[in-house]
């Protein structure tokens, strides 16, 4: 059965990097039917697409947050991160990783999601 | 951009109820709508595909219906696990996820 797990630190200062990584267990991350994907969900608030990459190193990314998002794939250890650069409160969230089918955006799949706290 | 939008953004009901939760896409995206349901400290979970699909394994008291740009969930006979918090999303672009801003259903 296939299971994601984020891990990465819980805390973050403002203007840093926030670095999440999500390991796959229970499949391949090289599948060729599958996209990888970051979503968030601030406390008490919405779901919010981040960004998603295929295992060949493609990317898309949410415009609203493209210029400071990039998602990357390390085959050889079933893993994809995420790195959220020059980071504020609002960033505060719990970030989930997730699969979804190829040109489908659909998520069947998610991790159980990680809180990232953006504070000094 | 598409923009979703659900209505009510809350309600209160009890077991048994009937309960129908609106979601309005700001332009046509056929049937290209999931639903998700989620409890406090949990992921989502896919209830509804395609608009009316029923994911495998989820309840058939769930039902979606609805195209174009008006869709709505419906809880046939509210139990007491569906309380939580629900979720449209559009699935007409396949670069970009926008979900509803949520209803939740709590109880009354």
């Amino acid at each position: 059965q296939l299971q994601l797990q984020e891990s990465g630190p819980g805390l973050v200062k403002p203007s840093e990097t926030l670095s999440l990584t999500c390991t796959v267990s229970g499949g391949s991350i090289s599948s060729s039917s599958y996209y990888w994907g970051w979503i968030r969900q601030p406390p008490g608030k919405g779901l919010e697409w981040i960004g998603s990459i295929y295992y060949s190193g493609s990317t898309y990314y949410n415009p609203s947050l493209k210029s400071r998002v990039t998602i990357s794939v390390d085959t050889s250890k079933n893993q994809f991160s995420l790195k959220l650069s020059s980071v504020t409160a609002a960033d505060t969230a719990v970030y989930y990783c997730a699969r979804h089918p190829r040109g489908v955006t659909t998520i069947l799949v998610w991790g159980q999601g990680t809180l990232v706290t953006v504070s000094s | 951009d598409i923009q979703m939008t659900q209505s009510p953004s809350s309600l209160s009901a009890s077991v048994g109820d009937r309960v129908t939760i609106t979601c309005r896409a700001s332009q046509s995206i056929s049937s290209y709508l999931n639903w998700y349901q989620q409890k406090p400290g949990k992921a989502p979970k896919l209830l509804i595909y395609a608009a009316s699909s029923l994911q495998s394994g989820v309840p058939s008291r769930f039902s979606g219906s609805g195209s174009g740009t008006d869709f709505t969930l419906t809880i046939s006979s509210l139990q007491p696990e569906d309380f939580a918090t629900y979720y449209c999303q559009q699935s007409y672009s396949t670069l970009l996820f926008t979900f509803g801003p949520g209803t939740k259903v709590d109880i009354k």
